[in-house]
């Protein structure tokens, strides 16, 4: 089967400038994660949805990032405008599971590496 | 706090030692999983174990959970070189599935 595909691989913007990333799940994979993993740390939840609809949004800084998925397939994640902090690596991974009771891995992308200068 | 601990933070190991990597947490979990990173690699899942298994093995991978001490640990057997990499202990609570990551291992095997 086909991974999760990502896109762009990596971005340089300057600061006060807005980017977007793209992410394509697995077919048939309900749940999808927007993760940010800034350099040395390990990966931070963003936004997590189920189907098209966001199931947890709670540590999205909702004043310049946002996120959409549209018809509970492809997603974009788009910051607007950009701090320098916001250099990281931005990661999709989604996973068949959609329950308590689904027990399944999630399959990450290759990420996307923002830099912010 | 729904983030996992792992001790130690780095390890560093002779190749064909064992390496073991303990997980501490403070909510309730559905699952447990390890993942690892390679040094500009993406993240590739390892094991799963669900909140009622105790015992977990796959090839040289080992995995214990105690959820009544809420931790568990991640033995790796007669380890490569190939086996350096960072190490993530991530939980999956909650009715929709959420998973957040630990602070991570980062293990080094020497040859």
């Amino acid at each position: 089967e086909a991974g999760v595909a990502q896109s762009p691989r990596y971005k340089i913007i300057e600061k006060r400038q807005s980017v977007a990333f793209w992410c394509n799940p697995i077919s048939g994979h309900a749940t999808l994660y927007w993760y940010q993993q800034i350099l040395g740390q390990g990966p931070k939840l963003l936004i997590q949805f189920q189907n098209n609809g966001v199931v947890d949004d709670s540590q999205l800084p909702k004043d310049r990032f946002s996120a959409e998925r549209l018809k509970g397939v492809d997603s974009t994640l788009k910051i607007q405008p950009a701090k320098l902090e916001d250099s990281a690596v931005y990661l999709c991974a989604s996973t068949y599971g959609r329950g308590r009771g689904m027990h399944s891995p999630l399959h990450f992308g290759n990420g996307t590496r923002l830099t912010v200068t | 706090s729904q983030q996992g601990e792992e001790d130690p933070q780095a390890l560093s190991i002779q190749e064909g030692e064992n390496a073991t990597m303990n997980c501490s947490y403070k909510t309730s979990i559905n699952n447990l999983q390890w993942y690892r990173q390679n040094s500009g690699r993406g993240l590739v899942h390892l094991i799963l174990i669900r909140s009622n298994e105790r015992e977990k093995h796959s090839g040289r991978l080992r995995v214990t959970l105690d959820t009544s001490k809420k931790s568990s640990s991640l033995l790796i057997t007669a380890s490569r070189a190939a086996d350096t990499a960072s190490y993530f202990c991530v939980l999956n609570s909650g009715g929709y599935q959420k998973v957040t990551f630990g602070t991570g291992t980062k293990l080094q095997v020497i040859p």
